[in-house]
C-alpha cells in the first residue's frame, strides 16, 4: 500500500536559517503529493502540490519538486521566518477505486527562534 | 466566509455517551471527509462521501457513523464513546473525488 515517511522533529532553526524538510512516498501508479501545514490550535492548510514527476509545487517562500526516480518530496525554504513555526504533513494522494485517499506523514514540528 | 467549519470545537464527554460533531462547507465541493489525528499527531482518513455517496471506508469501528444528509454537510455520529476515541477530529471536502482537500477547523473531543 500506499506510505509516506519524514523525518522526525521537531526541527529547530533561526530566523532567516535554510529549511529542509524530508520526505519520502511509497506508492502504485501516480500519485500527487501534497505538503499541509497546520499551526497551533488550527486546522490544516494545503502549502503546494505537484501532481506529476518533476513538477515543482511553490506557495510563500516554500518550494517542493516531485523526485520520482528517488521517490521524494523534500520542502525547502531559503530563509524562514518565526511565523514558519507549525507542524508540515508531507501526503500523497492515490487515486483508489473509491476516491482521492490522503496518505500523511507523522508530521514535522518546526519551531523558528529570534 | 468561504470554508469548512465543524462543531464543536470542543467537546469533553463521558465513556458510554453518544455524540456528533457536524461539518459544513460552502465550497460547493462534491466530495467530503473525516479524519482522525491522535495525540502523536498521525492523521488517518476514516470516511469519504461523494454526492451523498459513500465512497471510503477505512477500518473504524462501528460505533463511528457517518451521515451525508446533502452534498454540503458531512455529520459524524459516535455510539459509546471509549477512552481510545480521544482526538481531534478533522472534516475535509474537495472539488470532486481526486482533487486537493482543504480542511476545516477541527474537533477536540476528550472523553474521560
Amino acid at each position: 500500500g500506499n506510505s509516506v515517511t519524514q523525518m522526525e522533529g521537531p526541527v529547530t532553526l533561526s530566523e532567516e536559517a535554510f529549511l529542509t524538510i524530508n520526505c519520502t512516498y511509497t506508492a502504485t501508479g501516480y500519485p500527487s503529493l501534497f505538503w499541509y501545514v497546520q499551526y497551533p490550535g488550527e486546522g490544516l492548510q494545503l502549502l503546494l502540490k505537484a501532481t506529476k514527476a518533476d513538477d515543482k509545487g511553490s506557495n510563500k517562500g516554500f518550494e517542493a519538486t516531485y523526485r520520482k526516480e528517488t521517490t521524494s518530496f523534500h520542502l525547502e525554504k531559503g530563509s524562514v521566518q518565526v511565523s514558519d513555526s507549525a507542524v508540515y504533513f508531507c501526503a500523497l494522494g492515490g487515486k483508489t477505486g473509491g476516491g482521492n485517499k490522503l496518505t500523511f506523514g507523522t508530521g514535522t514540528q518546526l519551531k523558528v527562534e529570534l | 466566509d468561504t470554508a469548512v467549519s465543524q462543531t464543536p470545537k470542543y467537546l469533553v464527554t463521558q465513556m458510554g455517551n453518544d455524540k456528533s460533531i457536524k461539518c459544513e462547507q460552502n465550497l460547493g465541493h462534491d466530495t467530503m471527509y473525516w479524519y482522525k489525528q491522535d495525540s502523536k499527531k498521525f492523521l488517518k482518513i476514516m470516511f469519504s462521501y461523494n454526492n451523498k455517496e459513500l465512497i471510503i471506508n477505512e477500518t473504524v469501528p462501528n460505533r463511528f457513523s457517518p451521515k451525508s444528509p446533502d452534498k454540503a454537510h458531512l455529520n459524524l455520529h459516535i455510539n459509546s464513546l471509549e477512552l481510545g476515541d480521544s482526538a481531534v477530529y478533522f472534516c475535509a471536502s474537495s472539488h470532486d473525488r481526486y482533487n486537493e482537500q482543504f480542511f476545516g477547523p477541527g474537533t477536540r473531543l476528550t472523553v474521560l
